[in-house]
Formats: structure tokens, sequence, C-alpha cells
């Protein structure tokens, strides 16, 4: 089984500020890689999917980059309704799996 | 309207079953595979098991392997998962979710229900 870190686990933030996390896979998964976010009392949200296309209807300061092992989400200007937890998957083998988020607060 | 809609949850005593339904609307749901996801209580995402479009491929986490039974019904769009001999570690809301692109399993998940909670307690 693939496993999957995130790290920071929280991420302190102001509103405006840019905001970076890190996901790091214990084998590659090349590209198939997707992040998602999840507020409290929702579903999960797919932001990215093939570690930097973005969603359907996600917004541009919502971006992914990396491939193999090490990944990253930016986000470039933080929003008041990004506040969230943020979750990385791989799905280049099976179980596709998840990593154990990392939430971003407000500082 | 594109959505998901699971039933089927609430709580069942140790070694129990339950069955799960997820009905699908606004998209072509036999396009698509689906998957059931998992989230305890206060914690992260959990995979459980897949199903390919035509309901021909199925895959299961090792932790529910031999107990849980994913299946799928295209002429009702519905997707179902049979849970058998339920542990308290089971307990979990149960996310059905859409694979994003047709007719593969590597493309994320682009639709997700609002899930279903399923306690398992004596």
């Amino acid at each position: 089984e693939i496993v999957m870190t995130q790290s920071p686990a929280t991420l302190s933030v102001s509103p405006g500020e840019r905001a970076t996390l890190s996901c790091r896979a214990s084998q590659s998964v090349s590209s198939n890689l997707a992040w998602y976010q999840q507020k409290p009392g929702q579903a999960p949200r797919l932001l990215i999917y093939g570690a930097s296309t973005r969603a359907t209807g996600i917004p541009a300061r919502f971006s992914g980059s990396g491939s193999g092992t090490e990944f990253t989400l930016t986000i470039s200007s933080l929003q008041s309704e990004d506040f969230a937890v943020y979750y990385c998957q791989q799905y280049n083998n099976w179980p596709q799996t998840f990593g154990p988020g990392t939430k971003v607060d407000i500082k | 309207e594109v959505q998901l809609v699971e039933s089927g949850g609430g709580l069942v005593q140790p070694g129990g079953s339950l069955r799960l339904s997820c009905s699908a609307s606004g998209f072509t749901f036999s396009s698509y595979a689906m998957h059931w996801v998992r989230q305890a209580p206060g914690k992260g995402l959990e995979y459980v098991s897949a199903i390919s479009s035509n309901g021909g491929s199925t895959y299961y986490a090792d932790s529910v392997k031999g107990r849980f039974t994913i299946s799928r019904d295209n002429s009702k769009n519905t997707l179902y998962l049979q849970m058998s001999s339920l542990r308290a570690e089971d307990t979990a809301v149960y996310y059905c979710v859409k694979q994003t692109l047709s007719y593969d399993f590597w493309s994320g998940y682009d639709l997700w229900g609002r899930g279903t909670l399923v306690t398992v307690s004596s």
C-alpha cells in the first residue's frame, strides 16, 4: 500500500497570503494525484487531479504541481472560504490512498 | 441536478449487516466507475471499494475484503454497498463518489454525496 504523508499538519495563514501545502508518496505515483478540500460538516470537494489539472469550477488561485513522490498545492491568495482541511490522494495503485490532511486555519 | 444521495445508514450491532444505497442523477451513471469512501468521526478519509462502469471489475480495501460487497444497477442508476460482519471500527460516514472521467479509475472523484452515517455499537 502506498502511504501518503502531508505537511504541515496545520498551517496558519492570514487572508490574502499565499499557502503552500505538501504531499509525499512512499513510492512513485507518477502524476496520478488529486487534492480535495473539506469544510466542517461537508463532503470533500475535488480541487485538482492529474497533479495539476483544476477540476471544473475551481478558482485559478488553486494550483497543483509535482510528480513522482513530491507534490504541492498552492493557494495564491487565501480567501475566507478557503479555510478548511485539504487532503491529497494517489490513484496510481490500489488502494487509492489518502493523506492525513492539512488543516488551514486563520492566523 | 447532478447529485448522489446515499441512504441505508444507521445503528447496527457488532456482527450485523447493513446495505447502503446511492442514487445517482444528472449524469450518465453507466459511463462512470463509482467508489465508496468512509470517514470515521473526527478522522481522515479512508478508501473502501470501487466498481467499474459496467460492474465487471471491483476492488476492496484489505480492511473490508470478504465482508463488504459493492454492486451497481445501471438500469436504476444506483450503487450499493452490502456490509456484513460489521465491527466497531467500521463506524463512519460512508460517501458515495463518482469518478471524474468516464470509463476509467484514474482521475480522482469529482462528485461526492453528503454521506450516510453507519454506527456499529451494542
